[in-house]
């Protein structure tokens, strides 16, 4: 069964700090890495990252994918009291027929 | 704006009323899907649908089905809800084909309280 954990599963940081969240996975014929943000309704996407895209950027948010050590990261710099969400990590199983494993998440809190 | 719209946003119902939930997208994607969530775990897939192809998670309860009558709606059917059915239902789609097409697109979800 594939899995994935999500830490700490709950932060909270001051406005201005950098943040890392972490996913690892145990997938059979990883495909790829996804990243949502959660706040009081849908996931919405951030990041997909494969084999051949390891290292995404979006303005403040970064992240990479460690498949040596089936993990990723996703950095916050300079964290706005707007970045207050969950934070879930999914990961696709080739041959899955499209579906994604989500961990339970990450809540970030960013106080001002 | 293109975009995955549910409906009713929240709803109540009563143990063993039988409800409806709805979603409609106009992104034209192929893939369907119905997750649940429950307060804090991570979303949990029940069915999904690949054009009218029907794929059912071995786990879902058999409680809950679905409808795709066209490649705009989709519908979740609880027949007979319990209280552990309390959740958030969380629709989203994908292109299924391309680059990003495993890249999910959710909608608002529906609250769903079964007292």
């Amino acid at each position: 069964e594939d899995k994935v954990v999500q830490s700490p599963l709950s932060l909270v940081v001051h406005e201005g700090d950098t943040v890392t969240l972490n996913c690892s996975y145990e997938v059979t014929n990883f495909r790829s890495l996804l990243w949502y943000k959660q706040e009081k309704k849908a996931p919405t996407f951030l990041f997909m990252l494969t084999s051949s895209g390891i290292e995404k950027k979006s303005g403040r948010l970064s992240s990479i994918l460690d498949k040596k050590e089936l993990s990723s990261i996703l950095n916050i710099t300079a964290t706005q009291t707007g970045d207050s969400a969950i934070y879930l990590c999914a990961v696709e199983r080739g041959g899955s027929n499209y579906k994604l494993t989500f961990g339970k998440g990450t809540l970030l809190t960013v106080n001002p | 704006d293109a975009m995955v719209i549910q409906n009713p946003r929240y709803q109540v119902t009563q143990f063993g009323k039988p409800v409806t939930l709805s979603c409609s997208q106009t992104l034209n994607h192929n893939v369907m899907y119905w997750y649940q969530q429950k307060s804090s775990q991570a979303p949990k897939l029940l069915f999904h649908y690949y054009d009218k192809d029907f794929n059912n998670e071995a786990d879902t309860p058999d409680n809950f089905q679905s409808r795709r009558p066209n490649t705009s709606f989709c519908f979740l059917d609880i027949r007979s809800p319990g209280l552990g059915d309390t959740a958030m239902y969380l629709c989203a789609t994908s292109r299924g084909a391309g680059p990003t097409y495993n890249e999910q697109f959710f909608g608002p979800g529906t609250r769903l309280t079964v007292l």
